[in-house]
């Protein structure tokens, strides 16, 4: 079956600009999360929702951040002004009852 | 808290060579524990996982035990093969009230294997 996919694959913006990064998780997977991978930084985690719940935004490294699911489905993160330091790999991964995150492919951002 | 410490690479060894990747961890609770690897230019997948203490993982001839004595979950493989290359990651669910979170990661180990 289809995986997680993310949208797009490349982004490059300017330092400033707003961001959109789109994920559609497995169909009928109930979780949903956002990490991002850097050099210096390695993989954190970002932000998790779960069903109909409150999401943990715990991760979430400033208020520039924010994330939204709609329909239990699709997740769109987005980076207000962007900044050069959030130029970053970002991922998002599903997973369903069990304890298995699936991961997508990642959206590349460039800050210039 | 929770945090995840694996071997720093690179590591790079020849073909057929015996693959050891240490990582340890700290946890609130019981969690799972994972790898994953990134092989180059591809997405982080799942390699193998335990659930709980005293299981193997095992998956394309790697293996890990979980050790809650050693809080270790050692990452070995008998023969390496060149297709081995790749960034392999310890992992930890953060537990939720008991009910599974995000995962922590180690900084990763990248692994060269030389034919």
């Amino acid at each position: 079956g289809a995986g997680v996919s993310q949208s797009p694959s490349n982004k490059v913006t300017e330092k400033g600009k707003d961001v959109e990064l789109r994920c559609d998780p497995i169909s009928g997977h109930t979780a949903l999360y956002w990490y991002r991978q850097s050099l210096g930084q390695g993989l954190e985690f970002l932000i998790y929702f779960q069903g109909n719940s409150a999401p943990d935004k715990s991760g979430l490294p400033s208020d520039r951040f924010s994330a939204e699911r709609t329909g239990g489905s699709v997740s769109t993160l987005t980076i207000q002004r962007t900044q050069q330091e959030d130029s970053a790999v970002y991922l998002c991964a599903s997973r369903a009852y069990t304890d298995t995150q699936y991961f997508g492919p990642g959206t590349r951002l460039t800050v210039l | 808290g929770n945090s995840v410490t694996q071997m720093e690479g690179p590591v790079t060894l020849s073909e057929e060579a015996f693959l050891t990747i240490n990582c340890t961890y700290t946890a609130t609770g019981y969690p799972s524990l994972f790898w994953y690897v990134q092989y180059p230019g591809e997405g982080l997948q799942l390699l193998l996982k335990a659930t709980k203490a005293d299981d193997k993982g095992s998956n394309k001839g790697f293996e890990a035990t979980y050790r809650k004595e050693t809080t270790s979950f050692h990452l070995e493989k008998g023969s390496v093969q060149v297709s081995d290359s790749a960034v392999y990651f310890c992992a930890l669910n953060r537990l939720i009230g008991g009910s599974q979170g995000n995962l922590i990661f180690g900084k990763g180990t990248k692994l060269s294997v030389k034919p």
